[in-house]
């Protein structure tokens, strides 16, 4: 079945330390989207791509950087520059370009701070 | 520029009961309306669209959406709804702007479903 992974579900950082979250597609899609969702704030932006080697900033992307080598693929660094960290990450793809095709999503990443 | 409103962030309704969740939209371009499902720990799951042609669309689980351009609302609604229900419901807008999908999603409405 075609769909999103990511990993890992869980994940804790130390104060200091970057750490990587990965996303996973086989939908085929060339637009991927990082989400970060906060209790009672909904789904917020961080990065999105619409083509392999090009991403752009989404609302919030201080203290997060992303790359987009594969078609397939689009981890999210959370850096230590991020201060709040603690969230539940959703990672998102689709058609993209002028398709209107809905988003899907992975199954989420939450990340705590140790 | 685009936004949506919903208007209750918690829902209480007691089991075999009718729904509504309500999602208000603004935008200065023509939009696609979806409404998501998520449930605790998982990613959201598409519900149901609105792309064009018919104004009242239906899922596969007894939910059904009506897309009003004249109030520029999307609300969701369910006849009587079931325990397994309970979640939490996303409405989002999306608009193609420059080649580029911009959604916008609502801060969202939990839905519990009283035994």
């Amino acid at each position: 079945d075609g769909g999103i992974t990511q990993s890992p579900k869980y994940l804790f950082r130390k104060e200091g330390q970057n750490v990587t979250l990965s996303c996973e597609q086989n939908l085929n899609h060339d637009a991927m989207y990082w989400y970060r969702q906060d209790p009672g704030q909904g789904l917020r932006l961080i990065y999105y791509s619409q083509i392999v080697n090009d991403f752009q900033k989404g609302d919030i992307a201080e203290g997060y950087s992303v790359s987009r080598e594969k078609k397939e693929s689009f981890p999210l660094t959370v850096t230590s520059a991020q201060k709040n960290p603690t969230a539940f990450y959703l990672c998102a793809s689709s058609q993209g370009g002028y398709s209107n095709q809905p988003q899907h999503f992975g199954d989420g990443t939450r990340l705590s701070i140790l | 520029a685009q936004s949506v409103t919903q208007l209750d962030s918690q829902v209480p309704v007691f089991e075999e009961a009718p729904v509504e969740l309500r999602c208000n939209y603004s935008s200065s371009v023509s939009v696609y309306l979806f409404w998501y499902v998520q449930y605790p720990n998982q990613g959201l799951q598409l519900l149901l669209k609105y792309l064009s042609g018919s104004t009242l669309v239906e899922s596969i689980n007894g939910f059904e959406a009506e897309f009003n351009k004249s109030q520029t609302s999307f609300h969701l609604r369910k006849p009587s709804v079931h325990i397994s229900d309970t979640a939490e419901y996303f409405c989002a807008v999306m608009a193609n702007s420059g080649g580029y999908q911009k959604v916008t999603f609502g801060i969202g409405t939990k839905l519990q479903v009283i035994p």
